[in-house]
């Protein structure tokens, strides 16, 4: 099992270019989470997708698109990349947010992260 | 507001234990607990989650206040490898959302 990847590891773009990240999970998970993290501060939430073909906002969404075309890939897209969107940013997928117990477990599952300048 | 709060470092020497607090005031009845922590260059990694009880597992224990708002991450025996940052994060059950605080950095000191 791989759990989650993340392609790619590092990326410096111009302003202006466009780029998408892929995050893909081999673990069956129904749910995937698009995360950013800047230097000092914890994981603010993009988008997530709660199944297969559905995509909905996080935290933060603007300037960022998303699809979820397979049940185990999540890409994010940057259109037009500024350099407010230099970041490390996660991918990370979940079973489901209820837990199999339904007991509030909803452990996610993180990958190793993208590390993405603008200039 | 959701978010929680933490201090911003602490520091353990080696084979002692740590607690770890959080204080989450304006939690509500189905809001559940969840720590993650996050060595470095890695994304976060679960550690433990729990509701009302105190909760245990091979990694750590949570005592959570008798009113909720408060809780505490214990580590029993704090090793160089628990060097960290941890994350204290209400989750409603149900939902789809994790709201990370800023965490703690934990230094373990040899």
């Amino acid at each position: 099992n791989a759990g989650v990847t993340q392609t790619p590891k590092f990326r410096v773009l111009k302003t202006g270019q466009s780029m998408t990240l892929l995050c893909a999970q081999d673990m069956n998970h129904e749910y995937m989470y698009w995360y950013r993290q800047d230097p000092g501060m914890g994981l603010r939430l993009i988008h997530y997708s709660v199944g297969e073909g559905t995509t909905a906002k996080g935290e933060v969404p603007d300037g960022y698109n998303v699809s979820r075309l397979k049940k185990q890939n999540f890409l994010l897209g940057l259109e037009s990349a500024a350099p407010s969107q230099t970041s490390v940013y996660f991918c990370a997928s979940s079973y489901s947010v209820f837990g199999p117990a339904g007991d509030g477990y909803n452990e996610q599952f993180f990958g190793p992260g993208t590390r993405l300048t603008v200039l | 507001d959701a978010k929680t709060t933490q201090p911003n470092s602490m520091e353990s020497n080696e084979e002692e234990p740590v607690h770890l607090p959080c204080n989450h005031s304006t939690i509500s009845g189905t809001d559940y607990i969840h720590w993650y922590r996050q060595l470095p260059s890695q994304g976060p990694e679960y550690v433990i989650h729990g509701l009302t009880s105190n909760v245990n597992n091979r990694m750590a224990s949570l005592a959570i206040a008798e009113d909720r708002k408060s809780s505490t991450l214990i580590l029993h025996r704090a090793t160089l490898r628990d060097a960290a940052v941890y994350y204290c994060i209400r989750f409603t059950s149900g939902t789809y959302k994790y709201i990370f605080g800023t965490g703690t950095r934990l230094k373990v000191l040899a």
